[in-house]
């Protein structure tokens, strides 16, 4: 079974500062991908960054960039010089044979 | 390329009526996924496809039933709904892992349903 923890419900960051979200994933597959999805208000579900289990190398997407910790499951995303259109629920997730399974979400507040 | 769509957008039930949510995709993809995503949670898979003609139960799955008679359309029923169905209901379609793809899915607009 799969199972996806973000332990912070709500996070606010400065506008043009960086900000960082965490989320820690258990699964028995071997093979598997890992996802930061954004939700803004208008409920879209936007991919954020995508990060495949066998690769050592952390992804980077302008930005967004993740910090990839295997052995300890941990799957981090980092914000950089955060803008005002940053702000949304953002959804970690893990992706095994077919099913992807979400965490809770966090929402982020950008503070101008 | 309109992606991933689904019809109606918005809807309200009362308790006991029956609906179908449509979901459309223009991707060629194989599969393609009902959720559901309640107040606090992410969102829960329901039942997915991995193809034309199949489908099969995801985590919460009760009260619901899909099928999938062609390869762009997936729909979802409710044949008698409950308040507990009260929820955004999100389509999603991905490529298949067999073509090497790297599964990424591709979500709907979702549809808000309220049941009375």
């Amino acid at each position: 079974a799969q199972t996806v923890t973000q332990s912070q419900p709500e996070m606010s960051v400065q506008e043009a500062e960086t900000v960082t979200l965490s989320c820690t994933y258990d699964t028995s597959e071997s093979d598997y991908y890992l996802f930061w999805y954004k939700q803004p208000p208008s409920r879209q579900m936007i991919l954020v960054i995508r990060q495949e289990a066998y690769k050592q190398q952390n992804a980077t997407e302008n930005r967004f960039s993740v910090n990839f910790q295997k052995a300890a499951k941990s799957f981090s995303l980092k914000i950089s010089d955060s803008q005002l259109g940053d702000a949304a629920m953002y959804f970690c997730a893990s992706q095994g044979a077919q099913k992807l399974v979400f965490g809770q979400g966090t929402r982020l507040t950008i503070n101008p | 390329n309109a992606g991933v769509t689904q019809t109606p957008k918005f809807r309200v039930l009362k308790t006991g009526q029956s609906m179908t949510l449509l979901c459309a995709q223009d991707m060629n993809h194989e599969y393609m996924y009902w959720y559901r995503q309640d107040p606090g949670m992410g969102l829960r898979l329901i039942h997915y496809s991995v193809g034309e003609g199949t489908t099969a139960k995801g985590e919460v799955p009760d009260g619901y039933n899909v099928s999938r008679l062609k390869k762009q359309n997936f729909l979802l029923g409710l044949e008698s709904a409950a308040p507990s169905q009260t929820s955004v209901y999100f389509c999603a379609s991905s490529y298949s892992r067999l073509a090497g793809s790297t599964d990424t899915q591709y979500f709907g607009p979702g549809t808000r349903l309220t049941v009375l």
